[in-house]
């Protein structure tokens, strides 16, 4: 256990559904953020959050909407996807943003398919 | 644009055996270097992190080098166990204090 939770762990959709991913941190960090891992592709930075702000948004599609109502929880609303968004998201905290000594702690991702 | 490759994408040896996992990235303004394990199944774990002024860092049976100047970086694993077969993630920490990552290793040792 690294002390950060996701739910659901799988998660089959259609796409016109609206979903949502939860990820919770018990690690009293202050930095957030969303990965996209897609089969043999290294994983993709798409969001950030430092302190409860948005500090990265890395050209990442409409359709795919965070949310930091506090540093312990980050949301990624998810509506009209397409079926190349299917993969593993997953989620991370450190304890801030800018510190190159210290690593990031992962929590154990949510499974998307998208039909 | 910083990009990291890893090679190979997979490699499989029998239990017992050291192995070397290569890690090589373009832009060597970085703050750190880090490996990572992922498990099927699971998130990623940290192994071990270098900071850029560091040439190495050591956990248990695993060492991790790194040589900035040329953009290589190295984990050895001594004496592998099957419990060691995941796949490996190399991130370096770039200038933007992102994370960069490669595509990783894929590693399983036969017992």
């Amino acid at each position: 256990e690294t002390g950060v939770t996701q739910t659901p762990r799988h998660l089959v959709m259609g796409m016109t559904n609206k979903k949502s991913l939860k990820c919770e941190q018990h690690l009293g960090h202050n930095a957030m953020y969303w990965y996209k891992q897609s089969a043999k592709k290294p994983l993709e930075l798409m969001f950030v959050y430092n302190f409860k702000e948005q500090t990265e948004n890395n050209s990442v599609p409409s359709r795919f909407s965070p949310e930091c109502p506090n540093s312990s929880h980050l949301f990624l609303h998810l509506h009209t996807l397409q079926p190349e968004d299917s993969a593993l998201y997953l989620c991370a905290s450190s304890q801030e943003v800018a510190s190159g000594a210290e690593t990031q702690y992962f929590g154990p991702g949510t499974r998307l398919l998208v039909l | 644009k910083q990009e990291v490759t890893q090679i190979p994408a997979a490699l499989s040896v029998p239990e017992g055996e050291n192995l070397v996992l290569n890690c090589s990235f373009t832009d060597s303004a970085i703050y750190n270097l880090q490996w990572f394990r992922q498990d099927p199944g699971k998130g990623l774990t940290s192994l071990l992190l270098i900071q850029s002024s560091q040439r190495e860092q050591t956990s248990g049976r695993l060492n991790a080098s790194l040589d900035k100047s040329s953009g290589r970086s190295t984990l050895y694993i001594a004496a592998s166990q099957p419990g060691d077969s995941a796949t490996y993630l190399c991130a370096v920490l770039d200038s933007n204090y992102q994370l960069i990552w490669g595509a990783g290793t894929k590693l399983i040792i036969k017992p």
